[in-house]
């Protein structure tokens, strides 16, 4: 049972313009979201996040959006710069009886040409 | 310098032995968390401890095991059970307590089992 989902393998876009990832969940008990990016036989690093009681964080050429009743979440790059080629991470957390865990989708491979 | 450290970067067994894969934090960290990624796979949680002496498994625990003896480590090590230990494997850790969900990545360790 995927509880996290992105869709889209792979985006490709051109330097300058906006990159747009998306993903998808199902289980309402997540409050919180990330996004992390990895490059190749690298730990993810983390990007940006939004908590669940929020529709919108930015931070300086990236944005998160939520939409709680669609249960989805996107990630906007602009302008999108060749560095930004990478591996792009939703994850989502929610708080049980054993502490915070994590649910990552599968990733989208984002390559930005020049 | 605080951060995550795992050793080795590459690590090469054969089938039927078991390996132990080291990590280690100086961030003062809580919480603590191993993952597996499988090519066009996201990140799968494998183990994750929230306190020293504590640990519960995650959604693909088969096959391995982990100790939480001292909070700066949290070693995994993965058995001649698991069918398929040929991946490559993150640690990461968190502050912990509520409302810290944010989880600093390792640069990883790539098991290739022969």
């Amino acid at each position: 049972d995927q509880q996290v989902k992105q869709n889209s393998p792979s985006l490709s876009v051109q330097e300058g313009r906006i990159s747009i990832l998306n993903c998808d969940y199902t289980n309402s008990m997540f409050d919180y979201f990330l996004w992390y990016k990895k490059y190749p036989a690298e730990g993810p690093t983390f990007l940006i996040s939004i908590s669940s009681i929020k529709d919108k964080n930015e931070d300086g050429r990236f944005t998160v959006f939520l939409n709680k009743s669609a249960k989805h979440l996107s990630l906007h790059i602009v302008p999108s710069q060749p560095g930004d080629s990478a591996v792009y991470f939703c994850a989502a957390s929610e708080w049980g009886a054993s502490g915070s865990r994590l649910t990552f989708g599968e990733g989208t491979q984002l390559t930005v040409n020049p | 310098d605080g951060g995550i450290t795992q050793s080795p970067k590459y690590l090469f067994r054969k089938e039927g032995q078991n390996v132990t894969l080291s990590c280690e934090q100086n961030l003062n960290h809580d919480a603590m968390y191993w993952y597996r990624q499988d090519p066009g796979q996201g990140l799968r949680l494998i183990y994750y401890s929230q306190i020293v002496n504590d640990f519960q498994k995650g959604d693909i625990a088969e096959g391995y095991s982990v100790s939480r003896e001292k909070k700066e480590s949290f070693p995994l090590t993965v058995t001649s059970a698991q069918k398929n230990p040929t991946a490559f494997y993150l640690c990461a850790s968190s502050p912990g307590g509520t409302g810290n969900y944010e989880q600093y990545f390792g640069p990883g360790t790539r098991l290739t089992v022969t």
